[in-house]
């Protein structure tokens, strides 16, 4: 199994730019989440997606960050316009959340700058 | 809710020495405890986890984990470090049944040559 994939691995672009986040889960899971890391927060759930479903978004800094999963296979996290406050790794997480446990597994991460 | 405190950001240690990384959590319902583990410019990696049963629980690399309910810690301890177990470490609970994974603020442990 090849794991999460994440793409970009590393994304610069400028203030005021839309930053497109690409995720392709682990195949069978059913359960995906996204997740922003920083110095000073250290890991924060953006956002939960259940059979391609969002079930809570609560942690979507602003309306300025937008996630969408259209199909079991690919999920999106969408940044317009970027900021400069908005440069961290962010992390795409899959379960199969038939599993007994909570085990998530994550990919490599993609690291945004913004300038 | 679920809370985890890792009481350590760093901790330098002298190889083939043994470690202890703190993790204490709070919660008001039954738990699951993970360790996970972040090498430089990687994502997080499932290190071990506590589920039911043995307290005391083991990863292939020699890390070990007890869950202490009294006391609601999950220490991470291996009696000899590499240099290869440089990384930051992170203690993660969730409440039995849901989908919420809440993290510490890691621990880098640095191992000196």
């Amino acid at each position: 199994d090849a794991g999460v994939i994440q793409s970009p691995r590393h994304e610069v672009t400028e203030m005021g730019q839309e930053v497109t986040l690409r995720c392709k889960p682990i195949s069978g899971h059913n359960s995906l989440f996204w997740y922003r890391q920083t110095m000073m927060r250290g890991l924060e759930l953006l956002i939960y997606f259940n059979n391609n479903v969002p079930i809570d978004d609560s942690g979507m800094p602003e309306d300025r960050f937008s996630a969408k999963m259209p199909n079991a296979s690919f999920s999106t996290l969408k940044i317009q316009p970027s900021e400069p406050r908005d440069s961290a790794v962010y992390f795409c997480a899959s379960r199969d959340q038939t599993g007994a446990s909570n085990e998530q597994y994550f990919g490599p991460g993609t690291r945004l700058t913004v300038t | 809710a679920q809370s985890v405190t890792q009481l350590d950001s760093q901790v330098p240690v002298f190889e083939e020495a043994p470690v202890e990384l703190r993790c204490n959590y709070s919660s008001s319902v039954s738990v699951y405890l993970f360790w996970y583990v972040q090498y430089p410019n990687q994502g997080l990696q499932l290190l071990l986890k506590y589920l039911s049963g043995s307290t005391l629980v083991e990863s292939i690399n020699g890390f070990e984990a007890e869950f202490n309910k009294s006391q609601t810690s999950f220490h991470l301890r291996k009696p000899s470090v590499h240099i290869s177990d440089t990384a930051e470490y992170f203690c993660a609970v969730s409440g039995a049944g849901s989908y919420q994974l809440t993290f510490g603020k890691g621990t880098k442990l640095s191992v000196i040559p």
